[in-house]
């Protein structure tokens, strides 16, 4: 059975630090892998989706990486600012499902 | 840019109720979903459908049910409501087998069953 985890559970950093959020996955043959930003009692945002054949995937000051030999991805903030504030989920698809697999999330915390 | 809509932010219901969620896209998905996201559990896999009149059971159906009569539209029914129903619903959809296409999601009902 698929696990994701994202650890930590809560982020918080001072405004224009480049920054990490990590998510590991036990199952290796995955489909792809999202990461998605949610805002306080809203739904949620895509940010970035990585096919299981890619190594990486850009917009803006948003990276994310996969390695899934080692069952990890990271998504890299790049100076980060307050507006950034969110709760950032990492799910990923297996192969032959339909279904997304989701972390629990990163609260980031941006001050000022 | 694809839309899922529901059609309602917040609700509020009494204990016993039949309640009907509505999740509408229009982007041609073949796939629907329903989650609910409760703290420290996470997003929950309720129910899916990958075809009109075709349902699968996700993680935790019970006390639920589904219905996709038309392609657009995915309606989750909560047949009697309980105050441990009460929980964020989300709805999503997506292409089937892409790798390269994900999830969109609405911006979700806040449901408190009272």
């Amino acid at each position: 059975k698929q696990e994701v985890t994202q650890i930590p559970a809560a982020l918080s950093v001072p405004e224009g630090e480049n920054l990490v959020l990590n998510c590991s996955f036990t199952d290796s043959a995955i489909y792809n892998l999202q990461w998605f930003r949610q805002d306080p009692g809203k739904g949620l945002t895509s940010l970035l989706l990585i096919q299981s054949s890619q190594r990486e995937q850009t917009s803006g000051r948003l990276n994310a990486s996969l390695d899934k030999s080692s069952g990890r991805s990271t998504l890299y903030i790049a100076a980060s600012q307050p507006g950034d504030s969110a709760t950032y989920l990492c799910a990923v698809r297996r192969g032959g499902s339909e279904k997304l697999v989701f972390g629990k999330g990163t609260k980031l915390t941006v001050n000022p | 840019d694809v839309k899922v809509t529901q059609s309602s932010r917040y609700l509020v219901k009494r204990t016993g109720e039949k309640v009907f969620l509505e999740c509408v896209q229009d982007m041609d998905h073949e796939n629907m979903f329903w989650y609910r996201q409760d703290p420290g559990l996470g997003l929950r896999l309720i129910y899916f459908s990958y075809d009109v009149k075709m349902k699968e059971k996700g993680d935790i159906p019970e006390g639920y049910s589904v219905s996709r009569e038309k392609k657009e539209r995915f309606s989750l029914i909560l047949e009697s409501a309980s105050t441990n129903q009460t929980s964020m619903y989300l709805c999503a959809s997506t292409l089937q087998g892409r790798a390269n296409y994900g999830y969109t999601f609405g911006s979700g009902t806040r449901l408190t069953v009272v």
